[in-house]
Parts: structure tokens; sequence; C-alpha cells
């Protein structure tokens, strides 16, 4: 069972669209991950929160804009994709980006595909 | 920047077998090693980490190994089980302010 929890597990959408990813973890972490996984790569990492602050930032276009709203929340809000961008979106969290290296636990993702 | 380098790429072994990946990195400053496994269409999950102040670390049929002056470190998997069967991700991360980097990954199979 994962202590990650994202919705929805499966997103089709036009390159119009908006939409938006939720992440949700109740661990008490206090650092959430977007990673973006195509087949058969490792996970390429977008963006990290650290105490609800946005403090990496992989030099991701802006039609991907993250949001923490609450330590437990992680949002990632989707306008204007391209079809490069299908792929699978991982949500992950660690106990904290200041206390030394600790494990990242992953949610199931999101697989997006662009039309 | 940190750069890990991961071989095979597959790795195919008959059940019962022992499993071995191994794993190399750039950046001496790196002090932090996980391994993750993914099944097709799920999660990566942590199975496995080391830390640079130790050599060696198992987990029943999981262990890793960790050579600091040669910058590399393996997996080992023995008795292995259909369930087994996965991709392998080797990491290294230096500071907790730095990203996790990934090594391209090891598909395992493991043949009943």
């Amino acid at each position: 069972d994962t202590e990650v929890t994202q919705t929805p597990k499966h997103l089709v959408m036009g390159m119009t669209n908006k939409k938006s990813l939720k992440c949700e973890q109740h661990m008490g972490h206090r650092a959430m991950y977007w990673y973006k996984q195509k087949a058969k790569k490792p996970p390429e990492l977008m963006f990290v929160y650290s105490y609800e602050k946005l403090s990496i930032n992989e030099s991701v276009p802006s039609r991907f804009s993250p949001e923490c709203p609450n330590s437990s929340l992680l949002n990632l809000h989707l306008h204007a994709l391209q079809p490069e961008d299908s792929a699978l979106y991982l949500c992950a969290s660690s106990p904290s980006t200041t206390r030394g290296n600790q494990p990242q636990h992953f949610g199931d993702g999101t697989r997006l595909s662009i039309l | 920047g940190e750069n890990v380098e991961q071989h095979p790429s597959t790795l195919s072994v008959q059940e019962g077998d022992s499993a071995v990946i191994k794993c190399t990195y750039s950046d001496s400053a790196s002090n932090y090693f996980p391994w993750y496994k993914q099944e097709l269409g799920k999660r990566p999950q942590l199975i496995i980490d080391i830390r640079s102040n130790v050599g060696e670390k198992k987990d029943q049929r999981i262990a890793v190994t960790l050579n600091k002056t040669a910058k590399h470190f393996s997996l080992h998997i023995t008795e292995t089980q259909p369930e087994d069967s996965a991709v392998y991700f080797c990491a290294a991360k230096k500071t907790s302010y730095d990203k996790v980097i990934f090594g391209p990954g090891t598909s395992l199979s493991v043949i009943p």
C-alpha cells in the first residue's frame, strides 16, 4: 500500500486543456517532489518543495506550474501541454531536505497522455 | 555534476540463482546510495539504501556493497524468485539539498 496518494491515475487531455494533478501524503513529511518518467527511463526531477516553499525547479517549462497549498498536499497544474509531455508523473515525499539524506517514497503516479 | 552509470542494462537469471547489478558514480562527495525497484506499471519502491560510512548492508535476500575508493556500489539478490523481475535503479546523492541522481536502470528477468 502506497502512503503517497496521487490522483487521477490516468489522464487524457488535449493540448489546449487545463488540468491538475494532485498528490497527498500524511506521513508528516516536509519535502515533496514531482518527477516525470518516460518508458524504460529513470525518473527525472521536475520540482522540489521544502517546508511548502519551492526549493528546486529543474528548468521546467512554464506550462507546468507546481503548487504546495500545505505540508500534506502538492499539485501540478498543466496548461497547453505538448505531445512529448505524455509520461508517468510521479510524486514523492521525504521527511525533510534539511536533516541529512533521507529516502524518498513515491506515489503510484498519474499516467498522462496528450492528444 | 554527478553521473551514475549502471550495468548491465538487462539481466536474465534462472530462479534460485543470484543476480548482481553494478553502479559507478563520479562525484566523491556523494554519500547516500538508494536502490529502487520498479515493477511494470508500478511506482519505484525503495528496497535498500546505504550511506558512505558503511561498506555493506543486508536485508534478507538483498545486500548492497559500497567501495568509496573505487566509487562503485552493487546490489546483490540471492535465491532469486519470479517476483524479483522488475527494473532496478541505483542512485547517488550528496547533501540533503541535492537531488537524487539515478542510474539508467537494469531490467531483471527471473526465469522460472
